[in-house]
């Protein structure tokens, strides 16, 4: 599987600021996926990242909260934009794993809490 | 209703006995399913995927009924170090999206 790092690993942020969450892939990949996990909660998709084109948004979240850049194949971020206390969560990142059975590999995750 | 339903117990069981989870999910559309062992504050990792024949890993058997829409791990001869959370995880349709149920947990005790 893929070597994936996070940074940062966590912050703690002042409400109205933004953070920028880098994820790097150590291999090329089509897409990159990124998952919010709030407090208590299970894994939800953001968005999937895909090189040369704009993410797409699951429903519920909106670019200009969550604004993604995948500049190449193998790096993304996600900006988590005018924060506020509800987004404090974990920020994870994934890419795919073998195309005949679609698992994933996640990324060591941003514990984020903002105040 | 979610798409990926579980337990999420706690299920706390001694060393050595068998524990069984069960999952189900909403769309009959779904391609590829996994069971995800997640620890505390730690990313979620993949543990197996779920083969329509059932499949074993050492201590581990899932089942997948397509009929019923259930997924089923079963742990044997649990460990203290099984003690997590474990999530049932659909893909749907080939799309890339991972559907996740809350996750089940299970403490393992000496």
């Amino acid at each position: 599987s893929a070597v994936i790092s996070q940074k940062p690993s966590r912050d703690i942020c002042q409400r109205g600021t933004s953070l920028t969450i880098q994820c790097q892939v150590d291999s090329q990949v089509t897409m990159m996926f990124w998952y919010r996990q709030q407090p208590g909660q299970s894994l939800t998709l953001i968005a999937t990242a895909n090189q040369g084109s704009e993410a797409t948004y699951e429903s519920g979240f909106v670019i200009d909260k969550f604004p993604i850049s995948r500049p190449n194949l193998t790096f993304s971020t996600l900006t988590v934009s005018n924060m506020s206390p509800e987004d404090s969560s974990i920020y994870l990142c994934s890419v795919p794993g073998s195309p005949a059975y679609n698992e994933q590999f996640f990324g060591p995750g941003t514990r984020l809490t903002v105040l | 209703r979610k798409e990926v339903e579980q337990d999420p117990g706690p299920f706390n069981v001694p060393e050595g006995a068998t524990v069984a989870f069960n999952c189900t999910y909403s769309n009959s559309a779904s391609q590829s399913f996994f069971w995800y062992r997640q620890d505390c504050r730690k990313e979620p990792k993949l543990l197996m995927s779920v083969y329509s024949s059932g499949n074993e890993d050492g201590r581990f058997t899932a089942q997948l009924n397509r009929a019923s829409q259930y997924i089923s791990l079963l742990i044997r001869d649990s460990k203290l170090s099984d003690s997590a959370t474990y999530l049932c995880v659909v893909n749907g349709r080939n799309t890339g999206k991972l559907i996740f149920g809350q996750g089940t947990t299970l403490q393992v005790k000496p």
